[in-house]
C-alpha cells in the first residue's frame, strides 16, 4: 500500500455542484495537508491538520471546507467553486512535529466548468 | 518572510550528462529546514532529500547529490549521469520557524534521450 492516497485522481465539475476529494495515509502520521497547485502559481498550503484538529487555515475561501475525521482520514469538500479554482490538490503527511518531514500523495485534478 | 528562488525554469540535457538544479533560500531566521521533491509527469511530489541549517556537510546518495551552503544560501542538486527517467519537475522548499513549507516555482527537466 502506498505512504499517501488520494481519490479520485480526476475530478470535473460544475459551479453549483458538491464534491469531496479524500486522503488517506498508511504510514501512523499525526498530521496532514492540503496543497493546491496551480498552473502559474508555486505550491501554496491550505490547511494544516494536528492530531485532528484544524491548526492552520491559509486564508482558504469558505466554499473549500477541510474535515479531518481521524489521523488517517483527511477530506476536502467543494462547493460552488469558480474556474480559477482548477488545479492540482495535494495531500501530505508528517509524522507529527511542525517540522517533521511532509509526504505527499498523488494528487487529485480539479476542473471547475 | 522566508522565500525559495528556483531561477531556471526549464533545463534541457542528453542522457548521460551531469546537470545541477539551483536554489537559493532566504530567510531571517538561523535554524531552518531545506528540501527537494521530484515531481514526475503522474503528478505525486516525491520527497528527495533534507538538511538542517546546522548542517553544511554535502550529501551523496546514488547518482544524487547536494550541495548546501550557507553563506550564500544556496542549496544545489546535482544529478550525475542522467537518465531519461530523471524527467520531471523538481522542487526545492524551505521550513522556518513559521513551521510553514514554502515551495519554489520548480524546475522542469527534461532528459532526451
Amino acid at each position: 500500500e502506498t505512504g499517501v492516497t488520494q481519490t479520485p485522481r480526476h475530478l470535473v465539475m460544475g459551479m453549483t455542484n458538491k464534491k469531496s476529494l479524500k486522503c488517506e495515509q498508511h504510514l501512523g502520521h499525526n498530521a496532514m495537508y492540503w496543497y493546491k497547485q496551480s498552473a502559474k502559481k508555486p505550491l501554496e498550503l491550505m490547511f494544516v491538520y494536528s492530531l485532528e484538529e484544524r491548526v492552520e487555515n491559509n486564508s482558504v475561501p469558505s466554499r473549500f471546507s477541510p474535515e479531518c475525521p481521524n489521523s488517517s482520514h483527511l477530506f476536502l469538500h467543494l462547493h460552488t467553486l469558480q474556474p480559477e479554482d482548477s488545479a492540482l490538490y495535494l495531500c501530505a503527511s508528517s509524522q507529527g512535529g511542525t517540522t517533521d518531514t511532509q509526504y505527499f500523495g498523488p494528487g487529485t485534478r480539479l476542473t471547475v466548468l | 518572510a522566508q522565500k525559495v528562488t528556483q531561477a531556471q525554469t526549464e533545463i534541457s540535457v542528453v542522457e548521460k550528462e551531469d546537470v545541477t538544479l539551483d536554489c537559493v533560500y532566504e530567510t531571517r531566521d538561523t535554524t531552518y529546514y531545506l528540501f527537494w521533491y521530484k515531481q514526475p509527469p503522474s503528478g505525486e511530489l516525491v520527497f528527495l532529500i533534507r538538511r538542517n541549517s546546522f548542517d553544511e556537510q554535502n550529501e551523496i546518495s546514488g547518482r544524487y547529490s547536494w550541495n548546501f551552503q550557507k553563506s550564500t544560501s544556496s542549496f544545489n542538486f546535482t544529478i550525475t549521469a542522467s537518465q531519461v527517467v530523471d524527467s520531471a519537475v523538481y522542487f526545492c522548499a524551505g521550513m522556518d520557524s513559521s513551521y510553514k513549507l514554502i515551495f519554489g516555482s520548480g524546475t522542469r527537466l527534461l532528459v532526451r534521450p
